[in-house]
């Protein structure tokens, strides 16, 4: 299994340019989410989604589209690019929900990304 | 799901125990604690969780009081590649993918 991959590993984009970052995952999990983080700060929550074809917003959601057509891939889309999402993006995705809650989460390995 | 309270830093001689505790008084019936930490420049990594009985694993122990209202996590022989940030989150089973990463503890493992 190679767990959680996130592509690109690093990403520099000007103002206003828009770009997808790839997210998929290979252990057949419902749950995906993204996670941005800055310096020095804990992550917050994007989007994430339930399964196929479900979305939903997080925390801080605005600037970013999200869609979920396969259970392996759940890309995040930047329509607009800013100064203010320059920032490490991590993609996240979770077990099933089993008696006991071993719903862990598998993080990427992250896509650290500058908007000039 | 409740609110946690960490300090933000604590140091650690290399092979001693690293106590890391954790605040959470708002917690509720339904809520586990989840411990993740997250090496400098990586993705967060699942330690340990639980309900209410102390659990042990590979990684460390997580000893949660008996009114639930506040967890240490144990690394039982620290070692310098144990140095990184460590959360502590409290959220219910139902909680979808959503998990709330405060500002945690940087340890830092010295030789």
């Amino acid at each position: 299994n190679a767990g959680v991959t996130q592509t690109p590993k690093f990403q520099v984009l000007k103002t206003g340019q828009s770009m997808t970052l790839q997210c998929a995952q290979d252990m057949n999990h419902e749950y995906m989410s993204w996670y941005r983080q800055d310096p020095g700060m804990g992550l917050r929550l994007i989007h994430y989604s339930v399964g196929a074809g479900i979305t939903d917003q997080g925390e801080v959601p605005n600037g970013y589209n999200v869609s979920r057509s396969t259970t392996e891939d759940f890309p995040l889309r930047l329509l607009s690019a800013a100064p203010s999402q320059t920032s490490v993006y991590f993609c996240a995705s979770r077990n099933h929900r089993l008696a006991g809650s071993t719903d862990t989460q598998y993080f990427g390995p992250g896509t650290r990304l500058t908007v000039l | 799901d409740a609110k946690t309270t960490q300090p933000p830093s604590m140091d650690c001689a290399e092979g001693r125990a690293a106590n890391l505790p954790c605040n959470h008084s708002t917690i509720s019936g339904n809520e586990y604690v989840y411990w993740y930490r997250q090496i400098h420049s990586q993705g967060p990594q699942y330690i340990i969780h639980g309900l209410k009985n102390n659990e042990t694993n590979e990684m460390a122990s997580l000893i949660i009081t008996e009114d639930r209202k506040s967890s240490t996590l144990i690394l039982p022989h620290a070692t310098l590649r144990d140095t990184a940030v460590y959360y502590c989150i409290v959220r219910a089973p139902d909680s979808w993918g959503k998990l709330q990463f405060g500002a945690g503890t940087q340890v830092v493992v010295t030789p």
